[in-house]
């Protein structure tokens, strides 16, 4: 088992549509989650991070967080074309150092 | 200018050869990071540093070595580079001391061995 899997699409959504991506992890001790939008040929820049249970929103991105199931979703309300790349996951599993996994990643496009 | 800058952007190398992948960064961070990514696997951590006089293997370190020259240099060599060491190559930098703190990734660097 991987210790963080994402589905790895390819996601497609109509523009205006809400997207949904999924993660789960395997260490249950893990504490912060990250979501990274890479753009084909790009570096992975942050999107969204959550470190307790429940929905964080921050503009058309909500991230949702459940440790019990140990998945953690990102929602993308009102979808634009420029929202089509690769979503990575990452999962930090301790708070004292820099251990991060991340997912394969989910492809999503967003046709006009 | 970018924050954190890799050279070079693009190598194509040859079986045995060594190589440097050299990165730097003006964000002031004392972390530094070099991962690798490959279709389907996502990005896996080969090196990082906490501080100059700091280094530590990540998950796949076997034929990869790093120098930390300076706060803001952090260097990743392929001894004998073989072709499964073909990828695209991320340095990243991080804060210390935050408890959730954002990884900052370079622009990356494709390698291939032929």
């Amino acid at each position: 088992q991987k210790e963080v899997e994402q589905n790895s699409g390819p996601l497609s959504v109509p523009e205006g549509a809400i997207a949904s991506l999924n993660c789960t992890y395997s260490d249950r001790v893990s504490q912060s989650f990250f979501w990274y939008r890479q753009y084909s040929g790009k570096s992975p820049e942050l999107i969204m991070s959550i470190y307790s249970n429940g929905d964080k929103e921050d503009g058309r991105f909500t991230a949702q967080l459940n440790k019990a199931s140990q998945y953690v979703s990102l929602l993308i309300r009102d979808s634009q074309p420029s929202d089509s790349a690769t979503y990575l996951c990452a999962v930090r599993r301790r708070q004292d150092n820099n251990d991060m996994r991340f997912g394969a990643g989910t492809r999503l496009t967003v046709k006009p | 200018d970018a924050d954190v800058t890799q050279t070079p952007r693009n190598r194509i190398t040859k079986t045995g050869k060594r190589i440097m992948l050299e990165c730097s960064q003006t964000k002031g961070h004392d972390r530094m990071y070099w991962y690798r990514q490959d279709p389907g696997l996502g990005l896996r951590l080969i090196y990082y540093s906490f501080d100059v006089k700091d280094i530590n293997k990540g998950e796949i370190s076997d034929g990869y070595s790093v120098s930390r020259q300076a706060q803001a240099k952090f260097s990743l060599s392929l001894e004998s580079a073989i072709p499964n060491q073909t990828a695209l190559y991320f340095c990243a930098t991080s804060d210390q001391g935050l408890v959730n703190n954002e990884q900052f990734f370079g622009p990356g660097t494709r390698l291939t061995v032929l």
